[in-house]
């Protein structure tokens, strides 16, 4: 399977508890973006990568989240002392297509269940 | 900031018939436009990009209009199949690509 692939599909945590999240893109892929998306919403950006640079975030993103993309391959999604409002789908996504067709490829993402 | 609109009422067709859906947006000029399904528990699939110099494009089954005048885009399906049904999403974005933002998504539900 050459598509983006997200692990895990499911978590369950207790509030107050680390989670971590990874997301493998399509090889040759060099920007990677994750997106969180509630119930009936579309997905709102959150932050993304260049190869290894992050170069940009949500104000959506508070301290909690820290997101890595070590040697511009994999990227982790981790958020600290989770909250219920975290509770969500978290996708991730890389940027593939010829130069002006440029488009998303999502991975099927992560959902995350605060108790 | 940004303000993209999708009919957040399912829309409900028959079998045959023709999907139309809306993808209105404000404070934002958008150098692409792009339309993503959506299945439940899933990630979204691009389906077509329209430029901002394009008035339509289409693709098989497919029909995307652009009018920055009106900062609007229809997306048509023709002969609706139940297979059709999704969630679709619009999202725009400029020209480098680097950020892509979402509508809210319109549900599709094409009965038999």
């Amino acid at each position: 399977d050459t598509g983006v692939s997200q692990d895990p599909r499911h978590k369950i945590t207790k509030r107050g508890q680390n989670v971590t999240f990874r997301c493998d893109p399509i090889s040759e892929h060099n920007r990677l973006y994750w997106y969180r998306q509630t119930l009936g919403q579309g997905p709102e950006f959150l932050t993304y990568f260049q190869n290894e640079a992050q170069l940009e975030k949500s104000r959506l993103l508070s301290d909690r989240f820290s997101a890595e993309r070590p040697k511009g391959s994999f990227s982790t999604l981790e958020i600290q002392r989770t909250e219920q409002g975290d509770s969500a789908m978290y996708l991730c996504a890389s940027v593939g297509g010829r130069a002006g067709v440029e488009k998303l490829f999502f991975g099927s993402g992560t959902q995350l269940s605060v108790l | 900031s940004q303000k993209i609109e999708q009919n957040s009422e399912a829309l409900n067709i028959q079998e045959g018939k023709t999907a139309t859906l809306t993808c209105n947006y404000t404070n934002y000029s958008p150098a692409y436009l792009q339309w993503y399904r959506q299945d439940p528990g899933r990630g979204p699939v691009f389906l077509l990009l329209i430029r901002e110099n394009e008035k339509e494009k289409r693709k098989e089954r497919l029909k995307v209009t652009f009018d920055t005048t009106l900062k609007q885009s229809l997306f048509h399906i023709t002969a609706s199949q139940p297979a059709d049904s999704a969630t679709y999403l619009c999202a725009l974005s400029r020209y480098n690509f680097n950020k892509f933002y979402f509508g809210s998504g319109t549900k599709l539900n094409v009965k038999p």
